[in-house]
């Protein structure tokens, strides 16, 4: 069965740190990968999708970035964090190809930067 | 802009009613609807599925899609103390090639004993 991987679950981070959130897929292949954040009280805000390695869209300009070294790995880092990129990050994974199918989500990263 | 719409509430309800859900969204061409329940602190996990036009029925939960309103909407039966959560509608809409998951910003649900 598949199941996806994201850490770590908390994180508490000076202003102007960097970050790096790593999440890792098993039982499949070829997966559709996103990153989501979702501020206190808000909705799920979609960052950066990746359909295949190295493959990266960006859906927000902001100060982070998002790399997929694997075909099953995806990683968000921020060089400087800004105390706006407080939230729950949420890594998720979907088939490739299959446009209706729903989203598996990782338990989530709550990041708080101070 | 694409968008997904949903009231943020809180919506109330007494224990035993039905609660209803509503979200509308922007994108005629949108597919796949979907709805996602989420506790606090924890991630969202699938309620239901729903992809043509009409009612679509699990257990205490159905789903409905008008796509000509550009509507989709979940009721609860006997909503119970342990469907007090956030409610999240998502749609998969076109984007380059792709249909990139959307969400609103959620509806939360109290049901009250």
């Amino acid at each position: 069965s598949q199941t996806i991987h994201q850490w770590p679950a908390t994180l508490v981070q000076p202003v102007g740190s960097p970050l790096s959130l790593e999440c890792t897929v098993e039982g499949t292949s070829n997966p559709n990968l996103y990153w989501y954040r979702q501020a206190a009280g808000r909705g799920l805000q979609l960052l950066f999708y990746s359909v295949g390695i190295g493959q990266i869209s960006s859906e927000v300009p902001q100060n982070l970035s998002a790399s997929r070294p694997q075909d099953r790995q995806f990683i968000l880092s921020s060089k400087k964090l800004l105390l706006s990129d407080s939230g729950f990050y949420l890594c998720a994974w979907s088939p490739r190809q299959a446009f209706n199918e729903k989203l598996f989500f990782g338990s989530g990263t709550q990041l708080s930067v101070l | 802009q694409k968008e997904v719409e949903q009231n943020s509430g809180p919506l109330s309800v007494p224990e035993g009613a039905i609660a209803s859900l509503n979200c509308t969204y922007s994108d005629r061409v949108s597919q796949s609807f979907f709805w996602y329940r989420q506790y606090s602190g924890k991630s969202p996990e699938l309620i239901m599925s729903i992809y043509s036009n009409g009612d679509k029925e699990d257990g205490r939960f159905t789903a409905q899609l008008n796509k000509a309103s550009q509507y989709v909407s979940l009721l609860i039966r006997d909503s119970q103390p342990s469907d007090s959560a956030t409610y999240l509608c998502a749609v998969r809409v076109p984007s380059g090639g792709s249909y990139i998951p959307t969400f609103g910003r959620g509806t939360s649900l109290i049901v009250h004993p």
